[in-house]
């Protein structure tokens, strides 16, 4: 069975500072993993994901994870937060042997304060 | 790449009432989901569609909700006998058959129910 959970449902930080979103999953399988944004009243937009390939894997607009096997961790991070970065963040897993099912984290809301 | 598109954007109804959402997705995807996503947390899945197949479909989806896509083209989600309860954001997504990398949303639906 596969799960995420995403350790922190808020997360407030300074314009210029690093951003740590926090998420960790289990799969019986081997997982892709995701990191999707959605802004206010804007559709959910891929930032970065991991397959198989790279385990750290950089995304759209500075982002980069980590895929860390040994502690079933997928934490999004940037070295410098903007204030455009300030939205909802979803983790997501999938298992590649099994294509059809995609489960979402409940989701981190990033606040920048200038 | 015309997008995920999603109908009405907004639709607000008297419980009780019946109400259809549709989804056309991209043209080449034979696969698509339906989610919902209710405030503060991160979308819940509904069902699931390759081709004109309902291959999958929550336990969370009571018998008042049913979905179809019937050419394996465009997909509806309707809702019978509408409660409050069922007031959320409707997402629609859809991706091509033999990967699981990106979901592809649509904006959503979000229904109120008074």
């Amino acid at each position: 069975a596969q799960s995420v959970t995403q350790l922190d449902s808020h997360v407030s930080v300074s314009e210029g500072t690093p951003v740590l979103l926090r998420c960790n999953y289990s799969s019986s399988y081997s997982p892709s993993l995701f990191w999707y944004v959605q802004h206010p009243n804007k559709g959910l937009q891929l930032l970065l994901k991991y397959t198989s390939a790279a385990t750290l894997v950089k995304g759209i607009n500075g982002f980069e994870a980590e895929f860390k096997k040994s502690e079933t961790s997928f934490h999004l991070t940037k070295p410098s937060a903007h204030m455009s970065d300030a939205a909802e963040y979803f983790c997501v897993v999938s298992e590649r042997e099994n294509f059809n099912k995609f489960y979402f984290g409940s989701g981190t809301k990033l606040n920048v304060k200038p | 790449d015309t997008g995920v598109s999603q109908d009405p954007r907004h639709k607000i109804t008297k419980r009780g009432q019946n109400v259809t959402f549709r989804c056309d997705p991209i043209s080449e995807h034979n696969r698509l989901y339906w989610y919902r996503q209710t405030l503060g947390q991160g979308p819940e899945f509904l069902t699931y569609f390759q081709n004109e197949a309902q291959l999958e479909k929550s336990r969370l989806l009571s018998d008042r909700f049913s979905a179809e896509r019937p050419k394996g083209s465009f997909s509806t989600l309707e809702i019978q006998r509408t409660e409050q309860g069922d007031s959320a954001m409707y997402l629609c997504a859809s991706i091509p058959w033999g990967t699981n990398e990106k979901l592809f949303f649509g904006s959503g639906t979000q229904l109120s129910v008074l």
